[in-house]
């Protein structure tokens, strides 16, 4: 069963706009969020994570918010750029268990157009 | 600087034949995880170890996977009598020490069994 949802397989954006890129999950006991970039052949690499004692984090162009009530959490890129363009995971970890192995979605292609 | 490396990058196994993937870590980084990435999926937890202890084997999908850590720096995960369910990409993260979250990936080794 999926703990981790991202609903949305793709999501192609103008260069310059907003990206946004959505995340569901189910499990109450996840208290620590992250997204993860994946280019073609290549592990993927961290972007940006957010605690559950917080709702915002924001690095540069990326910005996370969390909204605990409703298990949804959201990446925001802005401005977007054509090296954005990869593959966006979303992953989760219940910290307070003592488990730090992290829990994926299953992916949202972002294809920023130039 | 020197990320996580994984070996080799592709392995074809005959089904039945047993294969070894290898993967070094970054220097330093007590916590060593591997996970499984299916086709079209988010990467799931196989194993984990903090130093040469394996503290969380859950994720082994069966007896036939075995991950080891000797001397708490490479790893090598194990699979025997590969089945053709066996096929996807085998990704190794590590990260600093057990209370920091954020993982390196490496770029994993794709495993096809035909």
């Amino acid at each position: 069963d999926q703990q981790v949802k991202q609903n949305s397989p793709s999501l192609s954006v103008q260069e310059g706009r907003i990206s946004i890129l959505n995340c569901d999950y189910t499990n109450s006991m996840f208290d620590y969020f992250l997204w993860y970039k994946k280019y073609p052949a290549e592990g993927p690499t961290f972007l940006i994570s957010i605690s559950s004692i917080k709702d915002k984090n924001e690095d540069g162009r990326f910005t996370v918010f969390l909204n605990k009530s409703a298990k949804h959490l959201s990446l925001h890129i802005v401005p977007s750029q054509p090296g954005d363009s990869a593959v966006y995971f979303c992953a989760a970890s219940a910290t307070s268990t003592g488990a730090n192995n992290l829990f994926f979605g299953t992916g949202t292609r972002l294809t920023v157009i130039p | 600087g020197a990320g996580v490396s994984q070996s080799p990058r592709y392995k074809v196994a005959k089904r039945g034949q047993d294969v070894a993937l290898r993967c070094d870590p970054i220097s330093g980084h007590v916590s060593l995880f591997w996970y499984q990435q299916a086709l079209g999926q988010g990467p799931e937890f196989l194993t984990y170890f903090q130093n040469e202890a394996q503290l969380d084997k859950s994720g082994l999908p069966s007896d036939r996977f075995f991950a080891e850590r000797p001397e708490g720096s490479v790893s090598t995960l194990k699979i025997q009598r590969t089945q053709q369910e066996d096929s996807a990409v085998y990704l190794c993260a590590s990260s600093l020490d057990p209370i920091s979250y954020e993982q390196y990936f490496g770029p994993g080794t794709r495993l096809t069994v035909t």
